[in-house]
């Protein structure tokens, strides 16, 4: 089945610099990567997402890139602000109809110092 | 919208007791599905359900039974409570169709129940 590690588990960005995360997957008909940010006590929400088609995606200060020959996708957070600090985990789902699952990575908690 | 909801949001049971985590949408999506998180780590899939009637064993199912009689719920059944079943679960659901490409695949969660197991 697909593996998908996540790295680093924790990571500390001073206020209004970059943070990147990243994940690497082992199932090669994997198709969607989407990230998903949980605060603490709260539920996942889905903040970014990317096909197998597509190289890189942006929205405001989020992107997300992706290598399939190597096998791996990242999280790119520009400019980040306190509200960032959350836990992200990274997922991949292969397609195989009437089997779409995620498989989720271990997560990252992101702590942005002021 | 309701979105997902859940209940109750937190339960605390004996060892060997049982109970029912309850999970409903008013999306009208076709995929459900069961996690649970340990503290501090990821998201394990316990059951999904591609559709009413139909269900599939996730990574973590033992412990755990599931039914899907309506689109809308998809309860989650404990039998004899361990403390390992101590964690938080999650339900979400998603829309998914027949074609990668028309799938908006997006995985909405419910808040949570946080189960406590003695």
């Amino acid at each position: 089945g697909e593996n998908v590690e996540q790295h680093p588990s924790t990571l500390s960005v001073q206020e209004g610099d970059s943070a990147v995360i990243k994940c690497t997957y082992s199932d090669s008909a994997s198709n969607y990567f989407p990230w998903y940010k949980q605060e603490l006590g709260k539920r996942p929400q889905l903040i970014i997402d990317i096909r197998s088609n597509v190289g890189e995606k942006k929205d405001q200060r989020i992107a997300v890139t992706l290598n399939k020959t190597a096998k791996h996708f990242s999280l790119h957070i520009t400019e980040t602000q306190p509200e960032d600090s959350a836990v992200y985990f990274c997922a991949a789902r292969a397609w195989r109809f009437g089997n779409e699952k995620l498989t989720f990575g271990t997560g990252t908690r992101l702590t942005i110092i002021p | 919208n309701a979105g997902v909801t859940q209940t109750p949001k937190f339960r605390i049971l004996k060892i060997g007791q049982s109970m029912t985590l309850q999970c409903a949408q008013d999306m009208n999506h076709n995929y459900m599905y069961w996690y649970r998180q340990d503290p501090g780590m990821g998201l394990k899939l316990i059951y999904y359900s591609v559709g009413a009637g139909i269900t599939d064993k996730g990574e973590v199912p033992n412990g755990y039974n599931v039914s899907r009689s309506t689109t809308e719920d998809f309860p989650l059944r404990l039998e004899l409570a361990a403390p390992s079943q101590t964690s938080v679960y999650f339900c979400a659901s998603s829309l998914t169709s027949g074609s990668p490409a028309e799938s908006t695949d997006t995985q909405y969660f419910g808040p949570g129940t946080r189960l406590t197991v003695l």
